[in-house]
């Protein structure tokens, strides 16, 4: 079985430019989750998704931030501008519903010089 | 607010010796525990999780943790290290009784073995 499928793995780009990362969660799961992971923070969650409804973005560090899942097979994150300190890893998982256990992609590396 | 700590940066053992990963949570609510692996340039691998039900939880990978409501820990074990171990290891929990299901994660347990 495929699991969650992240693009790019890696990213480097200059700042001031828009970032796009992209991500298809397993087929049938419902819920879906933005994570970033940096040496300083750890892993923090983002925003999710539930049903293709974002339910908590709290963790959306800023409005240069924002996230959408048009359709159950496909969410991005975008960066817009990026700045060099949101240089990090970016996860995503989905799960098949609220409280049932999350499944990570690979990451996307992003570099912002 | 939940949160999640676990002591230790860096855990280092023996190959063949006994694992011990701690890790201690906080929350308003009966929480859901998991701990996952992190193995260099990839995601986090779910190891084992804890809804509720025996407080002894076995995992993959002759991985187990035994949940302590008392002590509210939810430390991490394994009998006989290996080298495959090695990875970053990370205890995170889930506040579903709050309506949220985003997972809160400790900094993460670096474990290193030695040969």
């Amino acid at each position: 079985d495929a699991g969650v499928i992240q693009s790019p793995r890696h990213e480097v780009t200059e700042m001031g430019q828009e970032v796009t990362l992209r991500c298809k969660p397993i087929s049938g799961h419902n819920s879906l989750f933005w994570y970033r992971q940096t040496m300083m923070r750890g892993l923090e969650l983002l925003i999710y998704f539930n049903n293709n409804v974002p339910i908590d973005d709290s963790g959306m560090p800023e409005d240069r931030f924002s996230a959408k899942m048009p359709n159950a097979s496909f969410s991005t994150l975008k960066i817009q501008p990026s700045e060099p300190r949101d240089s990090a890893v970016y996860f995503c998982a989905s799960s098949l519903e609220p409280g049932t256990p999350q499944h990570f992609g690979d990451g996307t590396r992003l570099s912002i010089l | 607010a939940q949160s999640v700590t676990q002591l230790g940066s860096h855990v280092s053992v023996s190959e063949g010796a006994l694992v011990l990963l701690r890790c201690n949570y906080s929350s308003s609510v009966p929480p859901y525990l998991f701990w996952y692996v992190q193995y260099p340039n990839q995601g986090l691998q779910l190891l084992l999780k804890y809804t509720s039900a025996a407080t002894l939880v076995k995992g993959i990978n002759g991985f187990e943790a035994e949940f302590k409501k008392s002590e509210t820990s939810f430390h991490l074990t394994k009998p006989s290290a290996h080298m495959s171990d090695a990875a970053e290891y990370f205890c995170a929990v889930s506040d579903l009784g709050g309506g949220a299901d985003g997972l809160t994660f400790g900094k993460g347990t670096h474990l290193i073995i030695q040969p």
